[in-house]
């Protein structure tokens, strides 16, 4: 258990439906990640929150729409996806973004399959 | 832009057989240096934090080393519950900066 809770594990999705991804951390950090990892690529920053305040949209598509209701919990709105949106996405957390605070703890990804 | 460059992409070891990962990185000033260790169907798990050249972390059977240009990750005598992929990632200093991540070293080792 690495304190950094996502649900569902798996997802599968028609392009026309809206789903949400959910992340919890029980770390008492202030920052919080989302990452897509696909096949042979190196892990992509799509979101990044500090105190809910987002400090990094790593020009991810519209389509992609976050939420941070407080600091202990993410979550990700999907909506009108592709197939190439197909993959692991990665939950994160971290003390804070400021020097020496920023080992990342990362929950257990969500499976998503995009029909 | 920072890059990570991990090799080899994949290696194959036996049971015993010690070697090393290498993570070869540009970044702008180097904040911090992270080895990540991920199972199929699992998100990273953390290693290690390397801060400055010279500097060596161990945990068990690993051992991480950093110069200026690059890391090394050591396996000594590895085990085949050590098969996993191995990611490395830096993060610049100055203001806040993201972390990149390299496309990792899967390695399987076999009894």
């Amino acid at each position: 258990e690495t304190g950094v809770t996502q649900t569902p594990r798996h997802l599968v999705m028609g392009m026309t439906n809206k789903k949400s991804l959910k992340c919890e951390q029980h770390l008492g950090h202030n920052a919080m990640y989302w990452y897509k990892q696909s096949a042979k690529k190196p892990l992509e920053l799509m979101f990044v929150y500090s105190l809910e305040e987002r400090v990094e949209n790593n020009s991810v598509p519209s389509r992609f729409s976050p939420e941070c209701p407080n600091s202990s919990h993410l979550f990700l709105h999907l909506h009108t996806l592709q197939p190439e949106d197909s993959a692991l996405y990665l939950c994160a957390s971290s003390q804070d973004v400021g020097q020496g605070k920023n080992i990342q703890y990362f929950g257990a990804g969500t499976r998503l399959s995009v029909l | 832009e920072d890059q990570v460059t991990q090799s080899p992409e994949a290696l194959r070891l036996q049971e015993g057989e010690s070697s090393s990962l290498n993570c070869s990185y540009t970044v702008s000033g180097l904040r911090g240096l992270f080895w990540y260790r991920q199972d199929p169907g699992k998100g990273p798990e953390f290693l290690f934090t390397l801060y400055s050249a010279g500097e060596e972390k161990e945990k068990e059977r690993l051992k991480a080393t950093l110069t200026k240009k690059e890391s090394f990750l050591h396996i000594t005598a590895p085990k085949p519950e050590d098969s996993a992929t191995y990611l490395c990632a830096v993060q610049a200093a100055g203001g806040y900066q993201k972390v990149t991540f390299g496309t990792g070293t899967k390695l399987q080792v076999i009894p």
